[in-house]
């Protein structure tokens, strides 16, 4: 069983700011891969960002990117010059690597993300 | 690439109906899932297809809940005798072999129960 546990119930951060979401997890399993997702409000779950755990390398795409600490089981996110578009909920979601698995997600409760112009 | 259409967007039934939800994913995507998100809560996983076939279901997913795949294509979620405690939005996802690249969620179902 997985748990995840965003500590930041709400954010804010001023518009062309950076913000860091935090993240941790607990697995037992020792292969996985690790998401952020963007929920904006009344809209579809839309992926930001995916690690994978045997990677030590933080992955990076465009103004995300992550900071993962697997010893810690740490996967923080960092937005760099935030925009108005990035106001969402922000999840954090393992999945356990399994060749015969259902590479199910588990969520943390979320962060919601607000941006200040 | 026309993504994931669910439907209906927004159910409203009374309590003790049954009520049955559609997923229609991505077409050369073989895994499909279904999450249940409550008020202020992240998606549960509920049940996964690699194909037609059910291959893992939640404890979440009682015995009134029940899914379906046929021929691997679109998938429906029927709920029956509904209570207030199903209330939740219903989101689909699919993916293509590996989850690596993710899922692709679908704008999800609205299920309210009065």
């Amino acid at each position: 069983a997985q748990t995840v546990t965003q500590s930041q119930p709400e954010m804010s951060v001023q518009e062309a700011e950076t913000v860091t979401l935090s993240c941790t997890y607990d697995t037992s399993e020792s292969d996985y891969y690790l998401f952020w997702y963007k929920q904006p409000p009344s809209r579809q779950m839309i992926l930001v960002i995916r690690q994978e755990a045997y990677k030590q390398q933080n992955a990076t795409e465009n103004r995300f990117s992550v900071n993962f600490q697997k010893a810690a089981k740490s996967f923080s996110l960092k937005i760099s010059d935030s925009q108005l578009g990035d106001a969402a909920m922000y999840f954090c979601a393992p999945s356990p690597y399994s060749g015969a698995g259902s590479y199910q997600l588990t969520f943390g409760k979320g962060t919601k993300l607000s941006v200040i112009p | 690439d026309t993504g994931v259409s669910q439907n209906p967007r927004h159910k409203i039934t009374k309590r003790g109906q049954n009520v049955t939800f559609r997923c229609d994913p991505i077409s050369e995507h073989n895994r499909l899932y279904w999450y249940r998100q409550t008020l202020g809560q992240g998606p549960e996983f509920l049940t996964y297809f690699q194909n037609e076939a059910q291959l893992e279901k939640s404890r979440l997913l009682s015995d009134r809940f029940s899914a379906e795949r046929p021929k691997g294509s679109f998938s429906t979620l029927e709920i029956q005798r509904t209570e207030q405690g199903d209330s939740a939005m219903y989101l689909c996802a699919s993916s293509r072999g590996t989850v690596l690249y993710g899922y692709t969620f679908g704008s999800g179902t609205r299920l309210t129960v009065v």
